[in-house]
Parts: C-alpha cells; structure tokens; sequence
C-alpha cells in the first residue's frame, strides 16, 4: 500500500526554465493538497485539488504556477518561467475526505532549486 | 497575517525529560489542532490531533493539550528520546468558507541530547 508519491526528488532548473512536479495520491484518496516550504518558513498553502476540479487555489501564486489533476495520472503542480525565488521544497498531500481529525498523508517532496 | 504561531523556533532537551512545545492561534473557527512531525528530507507525518470541543488527547508518550479561551495548544512527549528530534509543525482545521484546509505554524526543531 504505496503511500503519497512524489517525483522527482530533487529538480534542478535554470531561471527561465518550466517545472513540473508530479504527485500520485495514496489509493482510494480523491483530495490532493499543494504545499510549499520556503527555506525557515512554515509550509505554506497552494492548492486543493480533486479530480479534474481546482477546487481552492487561494494560495497559488497569480502568475506562471498552475496545477491541475487529471482523470488519469497524477496531479502536476506547473511552474513556468522558474526565478530564483521558487526554490523551496513543495509536498503534495492526499486524503480520503477533507481533513478534519486525521488531516493528510505527506509525500517525501521535491526540492526545487533554481540557479 | 499568520494564524497559526509557534514562537519559539527551537527547544532542547535533555533525554528522559518533557518536551514542552507551544503553538498559538488566531482563528477561533477552527475546530480540529493537529501536530505532525518532519524529519530532514522527509514530508511530514502525522502525530497526534484534538477536536476543539476536547481540551486533552494522549496518545502514548505524546499528550495534547488544549486551551481555547487562550487560544493556546501545547504538545507534551515525555519521556523525551533521541528519536524525537525532529522538526514539529502545530497545522488548524478551518471548516469555515467553501473548503477546508489545514494552515500550519512555522515548526519548532526539537532536539534531544542522549
């Protein structure tokens, strides 16, 4: 029973450059979560995602970042036009329902790096 | 406007002891605390939570505490281990508007000296 997937690792890009992140939610969870660590902060609000719906995506960025979670295949968490300032680590989360008392699963990260 | 808190970025302390970790909040919609715990290179995992209608959720060596007049919560591991060290993150439920989310704190590093 694979838990919350992410890949890949570790992304190098160099400014100007797109990034893609993907996240394979646990099995039977319908709810995706984008988070972002920016390094000594807290992990910070993105997205929320269902399938084929951006169902909250308050805390996104208004340029160059977008996610989507297709009805095949994992979610994708887009960035374009990478800056030096989108080096962070992102977490995507999964849960069966909205997370009340449990709250998610975590995957491992992707630790961005923009030089 | 941060509405989870942990003011403290880092407590030690020595083995066997308490470990007392504090996180303050704002909001006073939200009904359900969660402590997750997140070692380097890892994502974080959950630990323990409590309703908002509860003021006390043990589990094992980890006890939350919850005092919403003060809009204060507390995570007490005792006895403390070296497996502990870890970075600790106090995340709120908020119910409120079209979709609930967790918002976290900052996270507070604990270490434990042997």
């Amino acid at each position: 029973n694979a838990g919350v997937m992410q890949n890949p690792r570790h992304l190098v890009r160099r400014r100007g450059q797109e990034a893609r992140l993907r996240c394979s939610p646990m099995k039977g969870h319908s709810h995706v979560y984008w988070y972002r660590q920016l390094p000594e902060e807290g992990l910070k609000f993105m997205v929320y995602l269902q399938k084929e719906n951006i169902i909250d995506e308050s805390g996104m960025p208004k340029e160059r970042f977008s996610a989507e979670f297709p009805k095949e295949g994992p979610s994708i968490l887009r960035i374009q036009q990478v800056v030096r300032g989108d080096s962070a680590a992102y977490f995507c989360a999964s849960s069966p329902q909205e997370p009340g008392l449990y709250g998610y699963t975590f995957g491992s990260g992707t630790r961005l790096t923009v030089v | 406007d941060q509405q989870v808190k942990q003011n403290s970025p880092s407590l030690s302390v020595q083995e066997g002891r308490i470990s007392i970790l504090n996180c303050d909040y704002t909001n006073s919609m939200f009904d359900y605390f969660l402590w997750y715990k997140k070692y380097p290179a890892e994502g974080p995992t959950f630990l323990i939570s409590i309703s908002s209608i509860k003021d006390k959720n043990e589990d094992g060596r980890f006890t939350v505490f919850l005092n919403k007049s003060a809009k204060h919560l507390s995570l007490h591991i005792v006895p403390s281990q070296p497996g502990d060290s870890a970075v600790y993150f106090c995340a709120a439920n908020d119910p409120t508007g079209a979709n609930s989310k967790l918002t976290f704190g900052k996270g507070i590093t604990l270490s434990v000296r042997p």
